[in-house]
């Protein structure tokens, strides 16, 4: 049974780049949650998809956008970087949309913007 | 506002109890729930509690009174490899899932 995976798992990126990260949710899961963690700190809500569209947006600026597929993979885009971008970028799944308190979690990919 | 509270670090002896509390405050409260995450991990889920009371899952138990918004996090028969960093969440109305700052567990022997 697969787990939750993501890539890549890390990347180095300039100010002002625009990076793509990508997420498979774990095997019969449906619904796709993205997290920031910077380090020391709890991971904070992004945003939730379910059935290819954005359920709900965390405090997060436009320049964070997603996208999920048809297979339920999803994708988090993040445009014109900033150093405080920097940081843990985790994927997070679950069978639908009300078992969200019991979420599944990738690996991660570590961002890091010089 | 929507906000969790967590001592930010705690420290045990090798089989000992301990105990991690969480207060919480959100609009549309629907349960707490507890994800332990080792360095370098992802958060593991650990247990959800929708109602009053305490639930048992092995060597850990989840605690929660709605009236006063608090919940806690038991770990018995502590094992160095519990050491680690808890967070409790809520899932507060919506979509939207709220994560504490995490309690560092640090286990010695």
């Amino acid at each position: 049974d697969a787990g939750v995976t993501q890539s890549p798992t890390h990347l180095i990126k300039t100010r002002g780049q625009q990076v793509t990260l990508r997420c498979s949710p774990k095997s019969g899961h449906d619904t796709v949650s993205w997290y920031q963690q910077a380090l020391g700190q709890g991971p904070q809500f992004i945003f939730q998809y379910y059935e290819e569209e954005e359920r709900q947006r965390g405090n997060f600026p436009d320049r964070f956008s997603g996208h999920q597929f048809p297979n339920y993979s999803s994708e988090l885009n993040v445009n014109a970087l900033l150093l405080g971008d920097s940081a843990l970028y985790l994927c997070a799944s679950n069978k639908d949309y009300t078992s969200s308190y019991e979420q599944y979690f990738g690996p991660g990919t570590r961002l890091t913007v010089t | 506002g929507q906000s969790l509270e967590q001592p930010s670090e705690v420290t045990a002896v090798e089989g000992a109890i301990v105990q991690i509390n969480c207060t919480y405050q959100t609009s549309g409260f629907y349960g707490l729930s507890w994800y332990q995450q080792h360095d370098g991990g992802a958060p593991t889920f650990l247990s959800y509690n929708a109602l009053d009371g305490l639930e048992e899952t092995g060597r850990f138990s989840s605690f929660l009174s709605r009236s006063d918004s608090y919940g806690y996090l038991l770990l018995q028969e502590l094992q160095m490899k519990d050491s680690a960093s808890y967070f409790c969440a809520v899932k507060a109305g919506g979509f939207k899932t709220i994560f504490g700052a995490g309690t560092r567990l640090f286990v010695k022997a």
